[in-house]
């Protein structure tokens, strides 16, 4: 059974301050995705990675996939209230659907 | 329209009921699929569909009937229910099956059996 295991489960911060979020895996994926979800919403696309070492920024969002393709990091760096919300990785082997970790809840005060 | 379109957003209903929930999407996507969304678990893959034919069926219990009419509507038919399926019902769509391709979310129906 393939997992993802994400942490922190939960973190709170104050505007303007860093953070790291995890994705980990004992599988090799083909591709990792992260998406953002907000209360009552479903989750939305932040980025796409596929190949070992890989790295994308999404503004002040930097994302990371693990050069043995089995974990990810997304770092927010001086983060905003708006950040707040359900951080989701998913992933997936050729030709199969994706699978979720159970998400970093982020709150970020003002 | 544009986008993955839910409806209804909330539904309430008895065990011995039955109701249908309704997925469409306008990007011409070929992938669409069922998430089940439940407090401190992860989504859960239900169903995927590519091209109207299902591709995968994750030993979900036989009270949920999915049915792809053409490539822009999926349905997922509930018959007596239980109150452990209550969750957060969410459909998806994608250009093709595998992940490379982004998915695209509607924003779910709220279910809750009693």
């Amino acid at each position: 059974t393939q997992l993802l295991e994400q942490s922190p489960q939960f973190l709170s911060i104050q505007e303007g301050e860093n953070l790291t979020v995890y994705c980990n895996s004992s599988s090799v994926f083909s591709s990792l995705q992260w998406y953002r979800q907000e209360p009552g919403e479903g989750p939305v696309l932040l980025v796409t990675v596929v190949t070992g070492g890989e790295v994308k920024k999404l503004k002040r969002l930097t994302f990371q996939f693990g050069d043995a393709r089995k974990d990810s990091s997304l770092h927010i760096t001086a983060a905003q209230p708006g950040d707040t919300g359900l951080y989701l990785c998913a992933a997936n082997q050729a030709g199969t659907a994706l699978i979720f970790g159970k998400g970093t809840t982020l709150s970020v005060s003002s | 329209e544009t986008g993955v379109t839910q409806t209804p957003r909330h539904l309430v209903m008895g065990m011995t009921n039955k109701k249908s929930l309704k997925c469409e999407q306008h990007l011409g996507h070929n992938a669409m699929y069922w998430y089940k969304q439940s407090a401190k678990k992860p989504l859960e893959l239900m169903f995927v569909y590519s091209l109207e034919e299902r591709v995968e069926n994750n030993s979900v219990p036989s009270r949920f009937s999915p049915e792809c009419p053409n490539s822009s509507h999926l349905f997922l038919h509930l018959h007596t229910l239980q109150p452990e399926d209550s969750a957060l019902y969410l459909c998806a769509s994608s250009q093709a099956t595998g992940g490379y391709y982004g998915y695209t979310f509607g924003s779910g129906t709220r279910l809750t059996v009693v």
